[in-house]
């Protein structure tokens, strides 16, 4: 099955510093790569997304790229805020056989902005 | 207020006195999961259901069931919790795998 690997697990910046994200995935057949936000006491939310047949795609200060031919894909937030400490998940979804395939989530990286 | 609901938000048990864990979502979708998240795994799917009595087993299905038999309820059943089933659970619902997930906003259950 699929295998997400998320770098890295904490990651503390100072704010108005850029964060970077990492994961990578085993199953070159992954097409569609999610980016959830986890705030304290809630539910991850999806923040950013990027489908197989794109490279690169940006939302205001969110960025997201994807590397198919080594199996990764990042995630980029610039001009970091307080705000945007939280835990963030990576993920991969496989189409599978099914029309539902199968998601998988990559370990979590907790982020820190210090004012 | 398009949501995923879940009770409890909180239950502390014991070992092997049946639960179940709530899950509805109002925005009529088909795909509806349960995961467990745990520090350093991550989020880990336990069971999925494709549209109503249709569900598959996830990643880690072992000690829990699930049932489907409206569209907007998935409950999350643990006939017999025990203490390694300790941890945060989160319903989420969607109109496919490969569509955005939307999360409910967790019960902590904690097994003694």
């Amino acid at each position: 099955g699929e295998n997400v690997e998320q770098h890295p697990s904490t990651l503390s910046v100072q704010e108005g510093d850029s964060a970077v994200i990492k994961c990578t995935y085993s199953d070159s057949a992954s097409n569609y790569f999610p980016w959830y936000k986890q705030e304290l006491g809630k539910g991850p939310q999806l923040i950013i997304d990027i489908r197989s047949n794109v490279g690169e795609k940006k939302d205001q200060r969110i960025a997201v790229t994807l590397n198919k031919t080594a199996k990764h894909f990042s995630l980029h937030i610039t001009e970091t805020q307080p705000e945007d400490s939280a835990v963030y998940f990576c993920a991969a979804y496989h189409p599978g056989g099914t029309s539902y395939g199968k998601l998988t989530f990559g370990q979590g990286t907790i982020l820190t902005v210090h004012p | 207020e398009a949501q995923v609901t879940q009770n409890p938000r909180y239950l502390i048990t014991v070992t092997g006195k049946k639960l179940t864990v709530t899950c509805s979502q109002n925005m009529n979708h088909e795909y509806m999961s349960w995961y467990r998240q745990d520090p350093g795994l991550g989020l880990r799917q336990i069971y999925y259901s494709m549209n109503v009595e249709v569900t598959d087993k996830g990643d880690v299905p072992e000690g829990y069931k699930v049932s489907r038999k409206e569209k907007r309820n998935f409950p999350l059943i643990l006939e017999s919790p025990s203490p390694n089933q300790t941890s945060l659970y989160f319903c989420a619902s969607s109109f496919g795998g490969g569509n955005e997930q939307y999360f409910g906003p967790g019960t902590r259950l904690t097994v003694t």
